[in-house]
């Protein structure tokens, strides 16, 4: 186990619907990060939070929107997405505060949501 | 995005056999080198996280080392086990990782 949760585990949804990734740390972490992982290819950074405060946005299409309430909490809402968008999609969590030109401690990884996109 | 690259793509171990891999990374404007495991149907899970050149890190019968000069890492498993099958991905940069696409080892009992 973790520490860090995120639900559901598996989604399929159709281009038109709207949904929401969940994800939840109970280690105390001051920084949350949204990956995805595309079929055969490396894992790709989306977003990035810091006490709440995005600090990355990776180029991501608005389709996805991250909200982050709070430091153990951070949801990923879907709209409109395309077949491409079908990936696997990871929380992660790190103790020590973003910043830019410093190294990061390590990340502690969800499970993982794995987005079917029809 | 940093181009980081693992060699090689997947390899087979004999069980009791010992075994290692690479990460190459850019070797301008180094900050950080992170290693994790990742079993099939689990989250990746933080090995190491290396920061100095000739840094050498050991958990268990895993080790890695680490030259920042020439843009490397190796990740070493001795005495393979069939626990130790799983996707090895590195990572390098400051808070923004970047990820290599991995080696996956399996180990033949």
């Amino acid at each position: 186990e973790t520490g860090v949760t995120q639900t559901p585990r598996h989604l399929v949804m159709g281009m038109t619907n709207k949904k929401s990734l969940k994800c939840e740390q109970h280690l105390g972490h001051n920084a949350m990060y949204w990956y995805k992982q595309s079929a055969k290819k490396p894992l790709e950074l989306m977003f990035v939070y810091n006490f709440k405060e995005q600090t990355e946005n990776n180029s991501v299409p608005s389709r996805f929107s991250p909200e982050c309430p709070n430091s153990s909490h951070l949801f990923l809402h879907l709209h409109t997405l395309q077949p491409e968008d079908s990936a696997l999609y990871l929380c992660a969590s790190s103790q020590d505060p973003v910043s830019p030109r410093g190294p990061s401690g390590e990340q502690y990884f969800g499970p993982g949501t794995r987005l079917t996109v029809t | 995005i940093l181009n980081v690259e693992q060699s090689p793509q997947s390899l087979h171990v004999q069980e009791g056999d010992s075994t290692n891999f690479t990460c190459s990374f850019p070797s301008s404007n180094f900050y950080a080198l992170h290693w994790y495991r990742w079993e099939t149907a689990k989250s990746p899970e933080a090995l190491f996280v290396m920061t100095l050149n000739g840094d050498e890190k050991k958990k268990g019968r895993i080790s890695a080392t680490l030259n920042t000069k020439e843009g490397y890492s190796y990740l070493y498993i001795k005495g393979s086990q069939p626990e130790d099958s799983a996707t090895y991905l590195c990572a390098f940069g400051d808070y923004k990782l970047s990820f290599g696409a991995g080696t996956t080892v399996t180990v033949r009992a």
